[in-house]
């Protein structure tokens, strides 16, 4: 499996700010994906990111409020913008693992995000 | 579309002892894979187990394996001799495969399991 890493792993924000969360990978990778948690829930794709080409937003994420970089195969970075309460969460980039034929995804330790 | 439903908020056992935790699931994709993942406190998310829909037998990953009914639509997570450190959120998973590519993971809820000593 890949060895993810995301910075920062928690941060307190205030409301209003905005904060870049970091995705570094230690292998090649063609997609990555951001998730978030919202606290007490489950896992909630925000966006696909493929190198070279826009993300791919799901129902509900628009790219002002997450604007997402992928300037390489191996990083990534979701941002979130002019922050709130109602962000407060724990997100997460995966990567898809070494066997594509089960397409199981991995993850990496989480970024706690406490929006005051 | 798809949906997976884990009833169980909430699972507790006994140290040593077996439990099982259930998910049910419903997709219009024909090939599709589905997983187990672990989230201890600390927030990171563990792959436990895969199961792939034409596989003919059920999935074991050590002390895990995967009771997979598909007439039932149902892929339960069997956990035996349950440790203290399986204490953590359970959520299972599934992904569509179109023939040429997997779509989006979908969660379901989870189910909290706390293991007694």
């Amino acid at each position: 499996s890949a060895v993810i890493s995301q910075k920062p792993s928690r941060d307190i924000c205030q409301r209003g700010t905005s904060l870049t969360i970091q995705c570094q990978v230690d292998s090649q990778v063609t997609m990555m994906f951001w998730y978030r948690q919202q606290p007490g829930q489950s896992l909630t794709l925000i966006a696909t990111a493929n190198q070279g080409s826009e993300a791919t937003y799901e129902s509900g994420f628009v790219i002002d409020k997450f604007p997402i970089s992928r300037p390489n195969l191996t990083f990534s970075t979701l941002t979130v913008s002019n922050m709130s309460p109602e962000d407060s969460s724990i997100y997460l980039c995966s990567v898809e693992g070494l066997s594509v034929n089960t397409g199981e995804l991995f993850f990496g330790e989480g970024s706690r995000l406490t929006v005051l | 579309a798809q949906k997976i439903t884990q009833t169980q908020p909430g699972m507790f056992v006994q140290e040593k002892e077996a439990v099982t935790l259930d998910c049910t699931y419903d997709t219009s994709d024909p090939s599709y894979g589905l997983f187990w993942y672990k989230q201890p406190s600390s927030g990171e998310m563990i792959f436990l187990i895969y199961q792939g829909s034409y596989d003919q037998q059920n999935a074991t990953e050590g002390r895990y394996s995967l009771n997979f009914q598909k007439a039932r639509k149902s892929a339960n997570l069997v956990i035996s001799a349950s440790q203290l450190g399986d204490s953590a959120m359970y959520f299972c998973a599934m992904r569509g495969w179109s023939g040429t590519s997997y779509g989006k993971l979908t969660f379901g809820q989870g189910t909290i399991l706390t293991v007694h000593p």
